[in-house]
């Protein structure tokens, strides 16, 4: 069974770039495209972009300009940048696997509140 | 960009009653594309259906999604006391993924 875990700064700083990890335990990162997804506190759900081990990419065209996501094979994790960062991007974070079959995010990790605040 | 809304906001029901959820694309998709979750306080979603219609493992049948085009449904027979949560749609095309704004699932 496929686990995720998310880490990283649990505060970040307004216009600095929030940076999170995803270890994924269980299967190899070579499979399937991983996601982060959002959520702002008392809010919905907001898909931020994926990532492929071969490179490939998609983003969320509102974030586009500000995100970054790449693959490390080497550690079996993926990682998330959101730069220029706002209170606006105060959320929890959740890694999630988008499952060939099914075509769904079959897999979260718990997720990890990221406030921004000087 | 598909927009997906979701009604009602809010669904007051009492447990055992039925509760119908909806969603509606602002543009076709195809059944394939559309996906439910569920999400309780502090927790991350759960996968409920996908392909519009199928459930997911685990997934009691008391859940059931419907519909095609534009307008779909997730229908919850009878609820049970676990089943007071919110409830997201969801969609893909074009390498794009959206979520509807969700419908929360609270105790009368």
């Amino acid at each position: 069974q496929v686990q995720l875990q998310e880490s990283g700064p649990r505060l970040v700083k307004p216009s600095e770039t929030l940076s999170l990890t995803c270890a994924v335990s269980g299967d190899s990162i070579t499979s399937y495209y991983w996601n982060w997804i959002r959520q702002p506190p008392g809010k919905g759900l907001e898909w931020i972009g994926f990532t492929h081990h071969s490179g490939a990419t998609s983003y969320n065209p509102s974030l586009k300009s500000r995100v970054t996501t790449s693959v490390d094979t080497s550690k079996n994790q993926f990682s998330l940048r959101l730069s220029s960062v706002t209170a606006a991007d105060t959320a929890v974070y959740y890694c999630a696997k988008w499952a060939g079959s099914p075509e769904a995010f079959d897999i979260w990790g718990q997720g990890t509140m990221v406030a921004v605040s000087s | 960009e598909v927009v997906l809304t979701q009604f009602p906001g809010t669904l007051s029901l009492s447990p055992g009653e039925r509760a119908t959820l909806s969603c509606r694309a602002s543009q076709s998709i195809s059944s394939t594309h559309l996906v439910w979750y569920q999400q309780k306080p502090g927790q991350a979603p759960r996968l409920l259906i996908y392909g519009a219609y199928s459930r997911a493992t685990g997934i009691p049948d008391r859940f059931s999604g419907s519909g095609s085009g534009t307008d779909f449904t997730l229908t919850i027979s009878r609820l049970e006391p676990e089943d007071f949560a919110v409830y997201y749609c969801q969609q893909y095309s074009s390498l794009l993924l959206t979520f509807g704004g969700g419908t929360k699932v609270e105790i009368k």
